[in-house]
């Protein structure tokens, strides 16, 4: 089944204490992204993932880091969280982001920085 | 930068009624546009999208049209459900860089 897959799908966590939201797909698509959503701000992107190794910042990127290491893998890193990244985050992936293609979600990531 | 509106914020209708979700953007060069679908507490999905080169698309009760012209897009739910509620985002994806931005979202609520 087509699908990406995101985990954990809870996380609570402390100030200051590194995590990471693993993101993988198995479409074979090339372009991946993070969202964070809000209430009233909709879904802003973090950072997207053209391709292996190529990454670049989003609206948001300030707190975070990506990495894609592996075509399928696209991890959301948060070295040091704050309360202000509480959030519904989401990972999404698409064949091709220039052509524009469907992009497909993740079940999401509900964080709680306290 | 890359900005993309989305009016209105909040959509309230009777069941059976139509809806009419209106998204306009910036970048001339845009040539795609998906709308997605948010169920609450799931993810987005998307429920149709139009490219440049065509006004219009229908998918039984909801339709996109464009206008480039103008550089708006809507989205036209037909004999509305209860089931149509959710939040709907539109998306213009710029020519000019890979990245994927999205209207802030409207929350359509169907009356039974």
């Amino acid at each position: 089944e087509a699908q990406v897959t995101q985990n954990p799908r809870y996380l609570i966590t402390v100030t200051g204490k590194k995590l990471t939201v693993t993101c993988s797909q198995n479409m074979n698509h090339e372009y991946m992204s993070w969202y964070r959503q809000d209430p009233g701000l909709g879904l802003r992107q973090i950072y997207y993932s053209m391709n292996v190794e190529v990454t670049d910042k989003g609206d948001v990127p300030e707190g975070y880091k990506v990495s894609r290491k592996e075509k399928r893998n696209f991890p959301l890193i948060l070295e040091s969280p704050s309360p202000n990244q509480t959030s519904l985050y989401f990972c999404a992936s698409s064949l091709d982001r220039l052509r524009g293609t469907e992009a497909f979600f993740g079940q999401g990531t509900r964080l709680t920085v306290v | 930068g890359e900005n993309v509106e989305q009016h209105p914020s909040t959509l309230s209708v009777q069941e059976g009624d139509s809806a009419v979700i209106k998204c306009t953007y910036s970048d001339s060069a845009s040539n795609y546009f998906p709308w997605y679908k948010q169920e609450l507490g799931k993810r987005p999905q998307l429920i149709i999208d139009i490219r440049s080169n065509v006004g219009e698309k229908k998918d039984q009760r909801i339709a996109v049209t464009l206008n480039k012209t103008a550089k708006h897009f809507s989205l036209h739910i037909t004999e509305t459900q209860p089931e149509d509620s959710a939040v709907y985002f539109c998306a213009a994806p710029p020519a000019r860089n890979y990245k994927l931005t999205f209207g802030k979202g409207t929350l359509l609520t169907v009356n039974p």
